[in-house]
């Protein structure tokens, strides 16, 4: 059964940083890209970072190019999201989500229950 | 960026109707990488529809998308009372892969 579990998340303060991890099971890690979408209290979804499955292409949206920086460990299984400076505006669930396909080109076809960053002081 | 816009933004209607939800984008999508996503309160995004017209693993055949280029629909031919959610439509094809605002299907 694929699973990914996201962790990590908290309350941080303005400025601050954080690194959140998704720990996938159930299929061959490195065959498939991976992303993260959020999404703020009461709104719509937000694309955020995705990441090939050999790790060797990534993209960010706009909102976070330069202060977010999507990573992933084969070897573990694993994906990343290191967040630096982080903003109020950034406050949201975090989800971590698998692609269909090795190409940062793919729809999402399994996503964790997500983290929640707050970013407050 | 692709901006995709959504409408209606809340669809009201009763089980075992038709609902047509519309995304319409900026500029073409590449190659017409169009998903649809059903979310329902607490809950993550499950994928139904990728490349605008495949049905995901497990989506039942009342779910069907359509479209191409800038212009995207998804139907459902028959509600049941657990498809009362919100839907979003998302583009894979240009970086950012952006997201529609969502529409709410509701009774």
């Amino acid at each position: 059964e694929v699973q990914v579990l996201e962790s990590g998340g908290g309350l941080v303060q303005p400025g601050g940083s954080l690194r959140l991890s998704c720990a996938a099971s159930g299929f061959t890690f490195s065959d498939n890209a991976m992303s993260w979408v959020r999404q703020a209290p009461g709104k719509g979804l937000e694309w955020v970072s995705v990441i090939s499955g050999s790790g060797g292409h990534t993209y960010h949206a706009d909102s976070v190019k330069g202060r977010f920086t999507i990573s992933r460990d084969n070897s573990r299984d694993t994906l990343y999201l290191q967040m630096n400076s982080l903003r109020a505006e950034d406050t949201a669930i975090y989800y971590c989500a698998k692609a269909r396909t090795s190409s940062r080109f793919s729809a999402l076809d399994y996503w964790g229950h997500g983290t929640l960053v707050t970013v407050s002081s | 960026e692709i901006v995709l816009t959504q409408s209606p933004g809340t669809l009201a209607l009763s089980p075992g109707e038709r609902a047509t939800l519309s995304c319409r984008a900026s500029q073409s999508v590449s190659s017409n990488y169009l998903a649809w996503y059903q979310q329902k309160p607490g809950q993550a995004p499950r994928l139904l529809i990728y490349d605008a017209v495949s049905r995901a693993t497990g989506i039942p055949d009342t779910f069907s998308g359509s479209g191409s280029g800038t212009d995207f629909s998804l139907t459902i031919s028959r509600l049941e009372p657990e498809d009362f959610a919100a839907y979003y439509c998302q583009q894979y094809g240009t970086s950012p892969f952006t997201f529609g605002g969502g529409t709410k299907v509701e009774i």
